[in-house]
């Protein structure tokens, strides 16, 4: 089985620096996706992880441990337009076809 | 390049009402995906498919029918629609099916069933 927990919703200051967490538990982990998700819209890609460590692109940055079963997106320097659905994301290996099964996402507001 | 085309954006049903929510991908990817959102649910996987000619239930297969008859199409067929399976839905396909292939989605198809 699998289950794939973040927060719900998280505010922030524009400008400021936020963490957005996602711990799991899955049999045959084999990758982490991070997807935004502006309201009304598709998701989109951000960052993908399968070793240990920190994936940096620009403002956004994304880190994994495989052995805490933990990833956090990390967001600085934040925009209005940052305001958005963070969907963490677990490849699920084993059988004929890996899974891509999606947490709830954490809905995230940026205040002036 | 379109990417991924879903049709139609919206569509209202009756109970019992059956219709086919249509996906179209031109960059020739192998592995295309049905999935769900609902609010508090997260995107639940409905049916997959790693080429043509082959199809795979995912989490929540029940209800719905799929069919890759050719690399670029993939529709979903609703049988006998449901109040349960109001929800907006989402196409996305990648190149290969490992699962470490980045999903584009489609626009997603909006539809209540009442």
């Amino acid at each position: 089985g699998q289950n794939i927990d973040q927060p719900t919703e998280m505010t922030a200051t524009e400008g400021a620096i936020v963490q957005i967490n996602c711990t799991y538990q899955t049999s045959g982990f084999n990758g982490l996706f991070w997807y935004q998700q502006h309201a009304g819209e598709a998701p989109t890609f951000l960052s993908y992880n399968v070793l240990d460590g920190l994936e940096e692109k620009g403002r956004f940055s994304s880190f994994l441990s495989r052995s805490k079963g933990y990833s956090y997106l990390l967001l600085k320097e934040l925009q209005m337009k940052d305001s958005a659905s963070y969907l963490c994301a677990v490849i699920r290996g084993g059988g004929a076809t890996n899974k891509l099964i999606f947490g709830t996402g954490t809905l995230l507001a940026v205040q002036p | 390049n379109a990417g991924v085309t879903q049709t139609p954006k919206f569509q209202v049903l009756k109970t019992g009402q059956s219709m086919t929510l249509q996906c179209a991908q031109d960059m020739n990817h192998e592995y295309m995906s049905w999935y769900r959102q609902d609010p508090g649910m997260g995107l639940r996987l409905i049916h997959y498919s790693v080429g043509a000619g082959i199809t795979d239930q995912g989490e929540v297969p029940n209800g719905y029918n799929v069919s890759r008859s050719t690399t670029e199409d993939f529709p979903l067929r609703l049988l006998s629609a449901a109040p349960s399976q109001t929800s907006v839905y989402f196409c996305a396909s990648s190149a290969q099916g490992d699962g470490a292939n980045v999903l584009t989605f489609g626009a997603g198809s909006r539809l209540t069933v009442l």
